[in-house]
């Protein structure tokens, strides 16, 4: 199985802030990764897939890039309503995998 | 416009068994695979399996793998997951989801609210 491994798993900013979270595979993906969003109570939504394609609708601030086998995910400039936990998700290979989360609050 | 709405969930015996149900609306569902993405309560996401757009090829994780059956109706617009042999390790929210390209598997673009399954004696 493919291994995620997710870091930080909780982060605290302030808005405005630039905020990254990075994935790392434990073999190649190429690009097969995509980030999903879930506010509590809700379901995961889609943010970004391809590792750096911006799902419709979802605000330019989101982007996603890759080094390797290491992906990051990058909020440029941090709202309130982005409070969320954010979880990466491999496609390359079955079963499919997620990083362990990270939980995302504003300081 | 394009909807999941999963419904079954409950509380069961160990042991015991409950089927889910993923009703699609909105989009083509014999087009796209389908797969099950369970959470249990506080942790993260864990992907239990998947159909493919005509149900010929079916995934299964390790955890679930000769417990739970996954299956569709295309002509119910419908999606299921059989659980059998429930132990309290599956309670969790179960969400169903829609591929949007790929065979069987690939990054999920819709999904629904889920429904809630507690394994307790």
């Amino acid at each position: 199985d493919i291994q995620m491994t997710q870091f930080p798993s909780s982060l605290s900013a302030s808005v405005g802030d630039r905020v990254t979270i990075t994935c790392q595979a434990s073999q190649d993906i190429t690009n097969l990764l995509s980030w999903y969003q879930q506010k509590p109570g809700q379901a995961p939504k889609l943010l970004i897939y391809d590792t750096s394609n911006l799902e419709r609708g979802v605000p330019s601030r989101f982007s996603g890039g890759r080094s390797g086998t290491d992906f990051t995910f990058t909020i440029s400039s941090l709202q309130p309503e982005d409070i969320a936990t954010y979880y990466c998700q491999q496609y390359a290979n079955l079963p499919i995998t997620f990083g362990q989360g990270t939980r995302l609050d504003i300081k | 416009q394009v909807q999941l709405v999963e419904s079954g969930g409950g509380v069961v015996q160990p042991g015991g068994s409950l089927r889910l149900s993923c009703a699609a609306s909105g989009f083509t569902f014999s087009s796209y695979p389908m797969p099950w993405v369970r959470q249990a309560p506080g942790k993260g996401l864990e992907w239990v399996a998947a159909i493919s757009y005509d149900g010929s090829n079916k995934y299964y994780a390790d955890s679930v793998k000769g417990r739970f059956i996954i299956s569709r109706d295309t002509s119910k617009n419908t999606l299921y997951l059989q659980m059998n042999s429930l132990r309290p390790e599956d309670t969790a929210v179960y969400y169903c989801a829609r591929v949007r390209f790929g065979q069987l598997y690939g990054y999920m673009d819709v999904w629904g609210k889920g429904t809630t399954v507690i394994v307790s004696s």
